[in-house]
């Protein structure tokens, strides 16, 4: 059973316009979240975190939502830009067993010109 | 800057050979993994090692087996490869969890 959703596996937006990408959990001991970007045959690159204390991050262009009631966090960029065309992945640990992270499985996203 | 070096880029394998996947990392963390990614089910958990000659399983070892016998080094070995191991492998590391770094990772393939 998936612990980390990423339900949409692709996205397609217009360059300047805002990316969403969306992330569900299931496990109630997760306090601490993390997106990584991946390009095609590169190793996934970490982009921001959220402590499960905090419900928002924001690091430039990029900003991260967590909802614990509703158990999602989401990421926005803005504005988005061409060379953001990746595949991203959320990842979730617990506190007790930090250095695991359960990733979920990827959202392939493409910003048009 | 910190770095993971996974030793091939590209590999193919005949199904039945025993393989090895080599990674190094030159940060002196303490943890290191190996996953594998395949299109759909995101990035999988094989192996995991949280010190020097330590493992532990991660969601899916069933075929594969790992070796820490130094601190920057930890290797992944399927012990007889078959067609259903063909993926994307990706090593990392960890000082004390939180934040990976990872290798550029292997693509194997075994025919």
């Amino acid at each position: 059973d998936q612990q980390v959703k990423q339900n949409s596996p692709s996205l397609s937006v217009q360059e300047g316009r805002i990316s969403i990408l969306n992330c569900d959990y299931t496990n109630s001991m997760f306090d601490y979240f993390l997106w990584y970007k991946k390009y095609p045959a590169e190793g996934p690159t970490f982009l921001i975190s959220i402590s499960s204390i905090k419900d928002k991050n924001e690091d430039g262009r990029f900003t991260v939502f967590l909802n614990k009631s509703a158990k999602h966090l989401s990421l926005h960029i803005v504005p988005s830009q061409p060379g953001d065309s990746a595949v991203y992945f959320c990842a979730a640990s617990e506190a007790d067993s930090s250095y695991k992270l359960i990733f979920g499985s990827g959202t392939r996203l493409l910003v048009r010109p | 800057d910190v770095k993971v070096t996974q030793s091939s880029r590209y590999l193919v394998k005949r199904t039945g050979e025993k393989v090895f996947l080599e990674c190094v990392q030159d940060m002196d963390h303490e943890n290191m993994f190996w996953y594998r990614q395949d299109p759909g089910l995101g990035l999988r958990l094989i192996y995991f090692s949280y010190d020097v000659k330590m493992k532990e399983k991660g969601d899916i070892p069933e075929g594969y087996s790992v070796s820490r016998e130094k601190k920057e080094r930890f290797s992944l070995i399927l012990e007889s490869a078959s067609t259903n191991q063909t993926s994307m492998y990706l090593c990392a590391s960890s000082l004390r969890g939180r934040g990976y770094t990872f290798g550029s990772g292997t693509r194997l393939t075994v025919v």
